[in-house]
């Protein structure tokens, strides 16, 4: 099994839909991360787990939410999107959030909003 | 705020060819810096890292960076590249006083000619 995986790798949802991203983490990691990823944009980081609780929310609408229900495990629901949310979401782990440890990223989920 | 910058957008280079990309960050304290690449149809992964210590920096593939504290920068650099480092590449920084949040630039494509 690969270190991050993320499930689905394409989501197409309509602006009134609900769904939800899933990370995975075998790395034996404490901080998981949510990043996105837009065309020609920096990777914006959007939430940071640490040891299962939230340290991070770099102001991030309220139709985002994560859930991090062990060190293992990310999600991020979503609900009543845009058109604009539409982006690559990434998930990523490291030991811990201090900044000292590299980041391991997933694939990302390619979320086409309608 | 914080911020980092990449000038380079899309770089094409010949194989062969000697490699800078630049890499400039915004925050006056004390800093932990990053390289990282997404090769075609791959993950993210770290290229290099600094912490503290030597400024010049060594990675994988042959890459290596110097941190110039005066310049706040952080290029990359390769003497002599390969078709296989066609890939995006980019920067990030996270300040050692905001420990969770790491900046990402916005990334440059290398294209390599063969």
């Amino acid at each position: 099994e690969t270190g991050v995986t993320q499930t689905p790798r394409h989501l197409v949802m309509g602006m009134t839909n609900k769904k939800s991203l899933k990370c995975e983490q075998h790395l034996g990691h404490n901080a998981m991360y949510w990043y996105k990823q837009s065309a020609k944009k920096p990777l914006e980081l959007m939430f940071v787990y640490n040891f299962k609780e939230q340290t991070e929310n770099n102001s991030v609408p309220s139709r985002f939410s994560p859930e991090c229900p062990n060190s293992s495990h990310l999600f991020l629901h979503l609900h009543t999107l845009q058109p604009e949310d539409s982006a690559l979401y990434l998930c990523a782990s490291s030991q811990d959030s201090t900044g000292a440890y590299e980041q391991y990223f997933g694939p990302g989920t390619r979320l086409t909003v309608t | 705020a914080q911020s980092v910058s990449q000038h380079n957008h899309h770089v094409i280079l010949s194989e062969a060819a000697s490699l800078e990309l630049g890499c400039n960050y915004s925050y006056g304290g004390t800093v932990n810096l990053f390289w990282y690449v997404q090769y075609p149809g791959q993950h993210l992964q770290l290229l290099l890292k600094y912490f503290s210590g030597d400024p010049l920096v060594k990675g994988i593939k042959g890459f290596e960076a110097e941190f110039i504290k005066s310049k706040f920068s952080f290029n990359l650099r390769k003497p002599s590249v390969q078709w296989s480092d066609t890939a995006e590449y980019f920067c990030a920084v996270n300040a050692k006083s905001s420990a969770s949040k790491i900046i990402f630039g916005s990334g440059t494509r290398l294209s390599i000619r063969p």
